[in-house]
């Protein structure tokens, strides 16, 4: 089946960017996606991507895709205490199979 | 207000005694998901149901079973069977537009078996 790495920490400092990588598997993937899940809560769709494409820009937030090498990041500019929290990556393959990383916990130190 | 909604937040059970947790959606979707999170092991779908009356395992559906009798509705019973009940669990629901898949959770609930 499917593969979904990501590292499980990352501690950056208050205003600087944090990226957060993901790798994955399955050739045919095509949404890939990061979800943001606070304490004790579900998880909340952040942004996506297409995966003909090799970036995309919302704001804080960048995703990078390099198809070839099956890397996903995330980068978030101006990290905010606010951003602390797990954020996941997710794969989707085929109809309705999204496939979700181990996420990884962003501490932001002020 | 359109969402997915699960039940309780909390739940303690006694060991061997069998739980349903509860997991409704009012957003039409036909998709629904169980997840189970433990600390450093990201979600492991557990069981998924693509349509009413029909739902497949997952990669850990040993001790768990669910049902799907309404669109709405995908409630997952916890077995004795399930040697490690106690972790976070989470539903979500999900419906294919032009492709893209976004799958809305619940805020999950976290089973304490004593």
């Amino acid at each position: 089946g499917e593969d979904v790495e990501q590292s499980l920490f990352l501690s950056v400092r208050e205003g600087d960017s944090s990226v957060i990588n993901c790798t994955y598997t399955d050739s045919s993937s095509t949404y890939l996606y990061w979800y943001k899940q606070e304490p004790g809560a579900g998880l909340q769709l952040l942004t996506y991507i297409f995966s003909n494409m090799d970036m995309k820009q919302d704001q804080r937030l960048t995703v990078l895709l390099n198809k070839k090498d099956k890397h996903l990041s995330l980068r978030i500019a101006d990290t905010q205490t606010g951003d602390s929290a797990i954020y996941f990556c997710a794969d989707q393959t085929g109809a309705n199979n999204l496939f979700f990383g181990t996420g990884t916990r962003l501490t932001v130190i002020p | 207000d359109g969402g997915i909604t699960q039940s309780p937040k909390y739940l303690f059970r006694k060991e061997g005694q069998n739980v349903t947790l509860s997991c409704e959606q009012n957003l039409n979707h036909d998709a629904m998901y169980w997840y189970r999170q433990d600390p450093g092991q990201g979600l492991r779908l557990i069981y998924y149901s693509q349509i009413v009356n029909d739902f497949q395992k997952g990669d850990i559906a040993e001790g768990y079973s669910v049902s799907r009798e309404k669109k709405e509705s995908f409630p997952l019973t916890v077995t004795s069977a399930q040697k490690n009940p106690t972790a976070f669990y989470l539903c979500a629901s999900s419906q294919r537009d032009r492709g893209l898949t976004e799958a809305f959770f619940g805020q999950g609930t976290r089973l304490t078996v004593v």
